[in-house]
């Protein structure tokens, strides 16, 4: 597989389920990202990670649990969610941070996963 | 605050007409990186075009371009020729000096044939 891969795809979850999503980059990059797109707003970031090191977190509630094990792989980690964290996670990746500047902070998405919380 | 604000929600166009997007953002920065992404119904975000502020030269990418104006903190896509595939969301984003990139809400564009 080429570029950027999300699995699940489609996931219908309880309120009291614990599930992951998974996100994986071919490209060789060395940032990952997540966002969670609701609709009608702009996309929140909620995690980036640098080097597998966790470089932002933008006041996520600790219901969402992000995971990187390498460069390559990034997780994230639900629990207890609530019906409006019902949205599409979409995961993207860049070679560089985002504000290294240059050609090398173009971030990479992927097709995200649609999650509905009942 | 930062923000990137997209006016116009809907937008519809003939097939080989053309159609600007408008974008407007706030920053208090004077180096940052704007882009304009493209959401097809199939949901992968691709990127359309990219421009850095401190270029003045607009960038051109094949049917589309950009008009900075960046005393004006505006950045329009135009998309000439439209094509039926260019039927998605279109979202303006910036990254100022930090590691954010920041949306805008979107334009929903509709090519008609």
């Amino acid at each position: 597989e080429t570029g950027v891969t999300q699995t699940p795809r489609h996931l219908v979850m309880g309120m009291t389920n614990k599930k992951s999503l998974k996100c994986e980059q071919h490209l060789g990059h060395n940032a990952m990202y997540w966002y969670k797109q609701s609709a009608k707003k702009p996309l929140e970031l909620m995690f980036v990670y640098n080097f597998k090191e966790q470089t932002e977190n933008n006041s996520v509630p600790s219901r969402f649990s992000p995971e990187c094990p390498n460069s390559s792989h990034l997780f994230l980690h639900l629990h207890t969610l609530q019906p409006e964290d019902s949205a599409l996670y979409l995961c993207a990746s860049s070679q560089a941070p985002a504000a290294s500047g240059g050609t090398n902070n173009e971030q990479f998405f992927g097709p995200g996963t649609r999650l509905t919380v009942l | 605050a930062q923000t990137v604000t997209q006016s116009q929600p809907e937008m519809s166009v003939q097939e080989a007409e053309t159609v600007t997007l408008s974008c407007t953002y706030d920053t208090s920065e004077n180096n940052y990186y704007l882009f304009w992404y493209k959401q097809p119904p199939s949901r992968q975000m691709i990127l359309v075009i990219r421009q850095e502020a401190y270029k003045q030269q607009n960038a051109t990418e094949n049917r589309f371009s950009v008009n900075f104006q960046k005393a004006a903190k505006s950045f329009s896509l135009k998309i000439s020729d439209s094509q039926l595939g260019d039927t998605a969301m279109y979202f303006c984003a910036f990254i100022p000096n930090t590691d954010k990139l920041i949306f805008g809400t979107g334009t929903r564009l509709q090519v008609f044939p």
